[in-house]
């Protein structure tokens, strides 16, 4: 397996336009998380999903911020609109949780976003 | 709630030394412990994780941790650093109830020749 795949790896965008980051986690895996990675902040989790149903958006900054994963092979988190704040390292990360809690996360390489 | 403390946000250490980096967690049930390394320009990969029997873990590139329930931590250690170990570290926790980890602000390590 390829691993968990990101595109784009790195997105240079003016504020207020729309950003949209992409994922496919590894076949077969249960869950998909969403991560944010700022100096400020750290690694902060935004969204996870199981089986594609949402299960904790609690971690979502705001409005302007959404995820969907339509299907088990994809998922898509979007920035409508922008905000030079919303500068970051974007991880996608899955899993297969056998036993709730206990499986390792993989994580993609993450997307790189600048809001000019 | 959970939430896990990594002490010191830097560590230098010279090559051939031990490497100590210390994770300190709270969780209200038994927790599942995991320390993940991040190289540069990429995500984060396993070093190792707790979740029950034996205390002392071991991990990947000669890294291991371990659990101490009494003093709610879980340090990670190697007993002699290379070069190829900088990189910053995270420690994570998640409770039975869910997968979802709560990580700790990072420890990046320098490793001195």
């Amino acid at each position: 397996d390829a691993g968990v795949i990101q595109s784009p790896r790195h997105e240079v965008t003016e504020m207020g336009q729309e950003v949209t980051l992409r994922c496919k986690p590894i076949s077969g895996h249960d869950y998909l998380f969403w991560y944010r990675q700022t100096m400020m902040r750290g690694l902060e989790l935004l969204i996870y999903f199981n089986n594609n149903v949402p299960i904790d958006d609690s971690g979502m900054p705001e409005d302007r911020f959404s995820a969907k994963m339509p299907n088990a092979s994809f998922s898509t988190l979007k920035i409508q609109p922008s905000e030079p704040r919303d500068s970051a390292v974007y991880f996608c990360a899955s899993s297969l949780a056998l036993l709730v809690g206990t499986d390792e996360q993989f994580f993609g390489p993450g997307t790189r976003l600048t809001v000019l | 709630a959970q939430s896990v403390t990594q002490l010191g946000s830097h560590v230098s250490v010279s090559e051939g030394a031990l490497v100590l980096l210390r994770c300190n967690y709270s969780s209200s049930v038994p927790p599942y412990l995991f320390w993940y390394v991040q190289y540069p320009n990429q995500g984060l990969q396993l070093l190792l994780k707790y979740t029950t029997g034996a205390t002392l873990v071991k991990g990947i590139n000669g890294f291991e941790a371990e659990f101490k329930k009494s003093e709610t931590s879980f340090h990670l250690t190697k007993p002699s650093a290379h070069m190829s170990d900088a990189a910053e570290y995270f420690c994570a926790v998640t409770e039975a109830a869910g997968n979802k980890l709560t990580f700790g602000g990072g420890t990046r390590v320098l490793v001195k020749p």
